[in-house]
């Protein structure tokens, strides 16, 4: 079974440029998740969503940040215009269930310059 | 305070002891619990989960869930230097919110 797959792997952009990240989950995790990681820091959620639904976007900077999650399986988070303090690691995880454990890609790195 | 809190480390044990690594969550009504491993540069790896009190085994590695003291901890018994990483801590409420500690680095001297 494939797991859940981001692209891409690493990006490197300059400040206020556009950026887009695309993850697939897993096949029939109805859950996807998008989280930010810092160095020695634990993965931070930007959004939530349960099917194509966004159940949780409360920590999404809404001003730059969007996500979409067409017909409930691939999603996108984008950043627009990025800034520098944007440079961190941007996670995607699925789960099956509500409370079940999640499953992550392995990341996209962005270096904004 | 933060919801999810770990002691950052780093812990260090020699190879073929026990590592203990402990984490405390703020929330009551927390009812999943996961413990994530992260090598330097990659993505978290869950490596168990616990969602009633009592102790799960699983291979080298158990988890111990007391929710009445809000805390959770993970034991990793025969440490190797393989086993070396950030274990990353995580726990969820039943509305599906997910929240993570900061980790904590291990490290297993030969």
């Amino acid at each position: 079974e494939a797991g859940v797959v981001q692209s891409p792997r690493y990006k490197i952009i300059e400040k206020k440029q556009p950026v887009a990240f695309w993850c697939n989950p897993i096949s029939g995790h109805n859950t996807l998740y998008w989280y930010l990681q810092n160095l020695g820091q634990g993965p931070e959620l930007l959004i939530r969503y349960e099917n194509e639904e966004a159940v949780d976007d409360s920590q999404l900077p809404k001003d730059r940040f969007s996500a979409e999650r067409l017909k409930g399986v691939d999603s996108t988070l984008k950043i627009q215009p990025a800034e520098l303090g944007d440079s961190a690691v941007y996670l995607c995880a699925s789960s099956d269930r509500l409370n079940t454990e999640a499953f992550f890609g392995q990341g996209t790195r962005l270096t904004v310059v | 305070q933060k919801e999810v809190e770990q002691n950052s480390g780093p812990l260090s044990v020699p190879e073929g002891a026990i590592a203990s690594l402990n984490c405390t969550y703020s929330d009551r009504v927390s009812q999943s619990f996961f413990w994530y491993r992260q090598y330097s540069g990659k993505s978290p790896e869950l490596i168990m989960s616990i969602y009633s009190n009592g102790d799960k085994e699983d291979g080298r590695f158990t988890a111990q869930l007391n929710k009445a003291s809000q805390y959770v901890s993970l034991l990793i018994r025969d440490s190797q230097p393989s086993d070396s990483a950030t274990y990353l801590c995580a726990v969820k409420a039943n509305a599906g919110k997910s929240t993570f500690g900061d980790g904590t680095t291990l490290t297993v001297k030969p």
